[in-house]
């Protein structure tokens, strides 16, 4: 079973540019999840979608990151523009919908911002 | 925040058996526990979870409490390639998401 994919692995940009990050979870995962990991700290959760529905999106700063997952399958996190704290690993992770739901998580992108 | 408090790091010898403890005094009845690893340069690998009994996979075994308040996390056989940082958490079923701490880090030794 292929497991969740994330491109790019890494990415350098200068700060108030903008970038974005793209996941295809394990098929059929109805639940989708954006974590940001900062050096030294757990990941913490960004965004959650249920299919093409978000479910939580309360620690998400809006003011320059958005997502979008429009066909309920891959899904897109976009910064714009970013700064020099968003410097992070971005994991994304899926599920089945259920009591057991189990996360599966991706290798991350790493994001410097300069 | 995170519900668990874990030690910050932890060593154990290549072949032992490594046990990774677990606070979780606030959990509430219909919360599991659930442990994830991640190796560096990875993303988080599920382990195990359980609720109240005593659960064990080819990966580990997780022993919890009878008042549910800690659990410890086993690793029988403990290989270099177990080195990691290990979460520890608490959560209800369905699909709420994970609240990472700041883990253990787990360090074999040859």
């Amino acid at each position: 079973e292929a497991g969740v994919a994330q491109s790019p692995r890494y990415k350098i940009i200068e700060k108030r540019q903008s970038v974005a990050f793209w996941c295809n979870p394990i098929s059929g995962h109805a639940t989708l999840y954006w974590y940001q990991q900062i050096l030294g700290q757990g990941p913490k959760l960004l965004i959650q979608f249920q299919n093409n529905g978000v479910v939580d999106d309360s620690q998400l700063p809006k003011d320059r990151f958005s997502a979008e997952r429009l066909k309920g399958v891959d899904s897109t996190l976009k910064i714009q523009p970013a700064k020099l704290e968003d410097s992070a690993v971005y994991l994304c992770a899926s599920s089945f919908t259920g009591a057991k739901n189990i996360q599966y998580f991706g290798a991350g992108t790493r994001l410097s911002v300069l | 925040d995170a519900k668990t408090t874990q030690p910050p790091s932890m060593d154990c010898a290549e072949g032992r058996a490594a046990n990774l403890p677990c606070n979780h005094s606030t959990i509430s009845g219909n919360e599991y526990v659930y442990w994830y690893r991640q190796i560096h340069s990875q993303g988080p690998q599920y382990i195990i979870h359980g609720l109240k009994n005593n659960e064990t996979n080819e990966m580990a075994s997780l022993i919890i409490t009878e008042d549910r308040k800690s659990s410890t996390l086993i690793l029988p056989h403990a290989t270099l390639r177990d080195t990691a940082v290990y979460y520890c958490i608490v959560r209800a079923s369905g699909n709420t998401p994970l609240v990472f701490g700041k883990g253990t880090r787990l360090s074999v030794i040859a």
